[in-house]
């Protein structure tokens, strides 16, 4: 079936250090968004992502999505306390584009 | 400007009892998504509206849930006969639909339901 995969499942960085998450869909996907959940809270979107190799900054977050349209990262620079929380993707397949496939997400900590 | 509201917040029940759990999505929106997350895990597809039109259903839900969005606005989360395994968090979605291409499936989510069985 289709599958959106991300690693690492956990982070845990220096409060300044950098942070990347990697997605990957076992199938092509016409776009692909990413989500921040807060501890206690629910997923909000943060980004969609279209075109094949399209790349989309918002502050100290860079979006990438894959030449092929089969992944995707963010990367977050200079990570601060409040970029805690869990990162998802999730992507709308080309045969199904309605329907969006949620990543397990990546967890990540910021040590002050 | 109201966003995803979903009631109860937490529900405790008991093993073999009914529950049924109700969203109202953003009023514009067209479109409405039933998801199942557990700890540690991605928001898992339930099943979809488009009004009051049911699209698609995971072939993971069983016969004992059901959805329906009997006016094409709020839509209600049944599941009988609960299991423990069904303990999770059921949040619910809406996203504008037909209103505009490349926005139409981002995911608006309420606060979502805290279901737990004994």
């Amino acid at each position: 079936g289709q599958q959106v995969m991300q690693i690492p499942q956990y982070q845990h960085v220096q409060e300044g250090e950098d942070f990347t998450t990697y997605c990957n869909s076992s199938t092509t996907l016409s776009n692909i968004q990413w989500y921040k959940q807060r501890p206690g809270g629910h997923p909000v979107f943060l980004i969609q992502l279209v075109k094949s190799g399209e790349v989309k900054k918002q502050k100290r977050l860079t979006f990438q999505f894959g030449e092929a349209k089969k992944n995707s990262s963010l990367h977050i620079t200079a990570t601060q306390t409040t970029d805690v929380g869990t990162y998802f993707c999730a992507g709308s397949m080309e045969t199904s584009y309605d329907k969006v496939i949620f990543g397990p997400g990546t967890s990540l900590s910021v040590i002050p | 400007d109201t966003g995803v509201s979903q009631d109860p917040r937490h529900k405790i029940t008991k093993r073999g009892q009914n529950v049924t759990f109700r969203c109202d999505p953003i009023s514009e929106h067209n479109r409405l998504y039933w998801y199942r997350q557990t700890l540690g895990q991605g928001p898992e597809f339930l099943t979809y509206f488009q009004n009051e039109a049911q699209l698609e259903k995971s072939r993971l839900l069983s016969d004992r849930f059901s959805a329906e969005r009997p006016k094409g606005s709020f839509s209600t989360l049944e599941i009988q006969r609960t299991e423990q395994g069904d303990s999770a968090m059921y949040l619910c979605a809406s996203s504008p639909g037909l209103a505009g291409e490349l926005a139409k499936n981002i995911q608006y989510f309420g606060a979502g339901t805290r279901l737990s069985v004994l």
